[in-house]
């Protein structure tokens, strides 16, 4: 079955530093790798996606994130990372109809 | 503002009652979820609708009754709920067969039981 690991409940980030969310997956062919965000008292909201081609995809709000298949990692990026962008953040898989989330990553973005 | 719209944001409700989540998207998407999640965890799937017929259950308890009206309208039944049942409902929509594309989410029910 498809799924993906995040391997980090929490991650702090001071503001206009990079950030780094991890993401790793095990699928059996090619993935459907998607990132979603969350704040608080909200849905779900789609980041960005990788379905095939560019390792490098970028997505919404200035976030990117890079498909690296040797090491099974999607991980989301951001170069200057905002206040604004503390949220709880999911990677997830998409296995025919079902979406496959990790567990999620508090990201904390410090003035 | 999300394409897919949940009424209402907010239920309180106690455990002899009935009630009715309501969920509706206008974006042609024929498949329709619903999903349970508790605080700081990822949502949890409970039912899928594909072409207005119910196509996943998973597991969910026969107090939680989903029902599909049209290609637009998604609605959770609620009855005989219990305390553990409290938790944000997220209702999602997507294209059929179309695993390269993102299911579109909701701002969600929030739920109470008391």
């Amino acid at each position: 079955a498809q799924s993906v690991a995040q391997p980090e409940d929490q991650v702090n980030v001071a503001e206009g530093n990079p950030l780094t969310v991890k993401c790793t997956y095990s699928v059996s062919g090619n993935p459907y790798l998607f990132w979603y965000v969350q704040y608080p008292n909200r849905g779900l909201q789609f980041l960005l996606k990788y379905i095939t081609g560019d390792n490098l995809v970028k997505g919404s709000y200035g976030f990117e994130a890079e498909f690296n298949k040797s090491q099974t990692s999607f991980h989301l990026k951001k170069p200057s990372a905002l206040v604004s962008d503390s949220a709880l953040y999911f990677c997830a898989v998409r296995d025919l109809g079902d979406m496959r989330f990790g567990a999620g990553t508090r990201l904390t973005v410090k003035p | 503002d999300t394409e897919v719209t949940q009424t209402p944001k907010h239920l309180v409700m106690g455990m002899t009652n009935k009630k009715s989540l309501k969920c509706e998207q206008h974006m042609g998407h024929r498949a329709m979820y619903w999903y349970k999640q508790k605080a700081k965890k990822p949502p949890e799937l409970m039912f899928v609708y594909s072409y207005e017929k119910l196509s996943i259950n998973e597991s969910v308890p026969s107090r939680f009754s989903p029902e599909c009206p049209n290609s637009s309208l998604l609605n959770l039944h609620l009855h005989a709920l219990q305390p553990e049942d409290s938790a944000l409902y997220l209702c999602a929509s997507s294209q059929v067969g179309q695993g390269n594309q993102p299911q579109h989410f909701g701002d969600g029910t929030r739920l109470s039981i008391l």
